[in-house]
């Protein structure tokens, strides 16, 4: 069945450092891929998302691209801030869009 | 106002009582989803619905139960509960044509 595998944290950084989360996924077909961000205390939001092969998801300085040929959807930011500390969950939808499927997640802690 | 609503956010309850954690949206969406969160696992979706008259199980839903009365409304019911029940429970509402879900912010349930 269709699954999601991200590394695992916790993962401590310098504000300011790069930051790779890495993400695989099981599928059949093409997914969309998303990265969602759970700050303490709240659900989770919407971080980006990708719905074919070779697109590129960004937003708040994160970037993400869908690699059909390596099934991964690696998240990336150049210079990381003490407010991105959070966890971060990479998730797919089936192809019918009906159900999603989240990985276990990654906490990030950025210390000044 | 917020777009999903849960109600309590936190609960302490004792084996064997019956529980319910209600949800209400305000966006009219059809689709409306209920997962547990737990420390190393990650979302794991329990029941989901895509209209008042469609209920479908997800990936743990032994010993939960929902009723969707309502477009806005999908309760999450716990008959007895049990200690391994304890996690962080989230509704969600599916955004038609964005391929996303948007979050409530989570119900903290305490089994003794």
């Amino acid at each position: 069945g269709d699954s999601v595998t991200q590394m695992e944290g916790p993962v401590t950084l310098s504000e300011e450092a790069f930051l790779t989360i890495n993400c695989t996924y099981t599928a059949t077909g093409y997914p969309s891929l998303f990265w969602y961000v759970q700050y303490p205390g709240e659900g989770l939001q919407l971080l980006l998302k990708a719905t074919k092969a070779d697109d590129k998801g960004s937003n708040k300085g994160f970037e993400a691209t869908y690699r059909k040929e390596t099934t991964s959807f690696h998240l990336e930011k150049g210079s990381v801030q003490v407010s991105d500390s959070a966890v971060y969950f990479c998730a797919l939808s089936d192809l019918s869009g009906n159900q999603f499927y989240f990985g276990t997640g990654t906490s990030l802690t950025v210390i000044p | 106002d917020a777009d999903v609503t849960q109600t309590p956010r936190n609960r302490i309850t004792k084996t064997g009582k019956r529980i319910m954690l209600e949800c209400s949206q305000t966006k009219g969406h059809d689709r409306m989803y209920w997962y547990r969160q737990d420390p190393g696992l990650g979302l794991r979706l329990i029941y989901y619905s895509f209209d008042v008259k469609d209920i479908n199980k997800g990936e743990i839903s032994d010993g939960y139960s929902v009723s969707r009365q309502a477009q806005a409304k999908f309760s999450l019911s716990l008959e007895s509960a049990i200690p391994n029940q304890t996690a962080l429970y989230f509704c969600a509402i599916g955004i038609p044509n964005a391929d996303t879900q948007y979050f409530g912010p989570g119900t903290r349930l305490t089994v003794l």
